[in-house]
């Protein structure tokens, strides 16, 4: 598949912070998807974004679909302890095929 | 049971064993796939059945061998693995037919080789 370049690798939050994420490709994508994985399960789909500018919340995240097809970005609002965890984000150009990038870990600033 | 299921959730095997991974989806699903899963890189494609025949083969070592004998159920068969196969490995399913492939995950089986 293609290459995603997801940023950052990791960050910490604090309760009630907004954190944002973002992932770039150097080819074109007609579907995003963000997905969370939680320690010993499997990723987890968050939001599906659909079409370029388009703008998804789903509670607290919110997504963009990048109007170049090229890049996503995923919010999260007042981040909650349950929000920890590894997110991916990932692209599908034509067919079955998605695209994944390397993953965010979220962890809780002590 | 719902969404995508994988048994078993954890499994240590020597490098001479046989064992196989089961996958089965109650989605109503027609695509099947198998990831695999190491630390810190994004997930890689093994595997893709789309109504039971066998679409991509991501430049897999033979052994590791997937059977799909219906669109329900998928199936990795594992022998004379190495150490560096190690890994968490992901079944997922997706609807062929949608024009967005948004694909399920199961929970994954962590394998380790010794």
């Amino acid at each position: 598949g293609q290459q995603l370049n997801q940023s950052p690798q990791s960050m910490f939050i604090q309760e009630g912070e907004d954190v944002s994420m973002n992932c770039t490709s150097s080819s074109i994508f007609n579907t995003w998807l963000w997905y969370k994985q939680d320690p010993g399960e499997g990723p987890v789909l968050l939001i599906a974004l659909y079409k370029a500018g388009e703008l998804t919340s789903n509670g607290r995240l919110t997504a963009q679909f990048g109007i170049t097809r090229k890049d996503s970005f995923l919010n999260i609002s007042a981040s909650i302890p349950s929000d920890v965890g590894i997110y991916f984000c990932a692209g599908q150009a034509l067919g079955l095929k998605l695209s994944f990038g390397a993953g965010t870990t979220v962890t809780v600033r002590a | 049971e719902t969404g995508v299921t994988q048994t078993p959730r954890h499994l240590v095997m020597g490098m001479t064993n046989k064992k196989s991974l089961k996958c089965e989806q109650h989605l109503g699903h027609n695509a099947m796939y198998w990831y695999k899963q190491s630390a810190k890189k994004p997930l890689e494609l093994m595997f893709v059945y789309n109504f039971k025949e066998q679409t991509e083969n991501n430049s897999v070592p033979s052994r590791f061998s997937p059977e799909c004998p219906n669109s329900s159920h998928l199936f990795l068969h594992l022998h004379t693995l190495q150490p560096e196969d190690s890994a968490l490995y992901l079944c997922a399913s997706s609807s062929a037919e949608a024009l967005y492939n948004e694909q399920f995950f199961g929970p994954g089986t962590r394998l380790t080789v010794l």
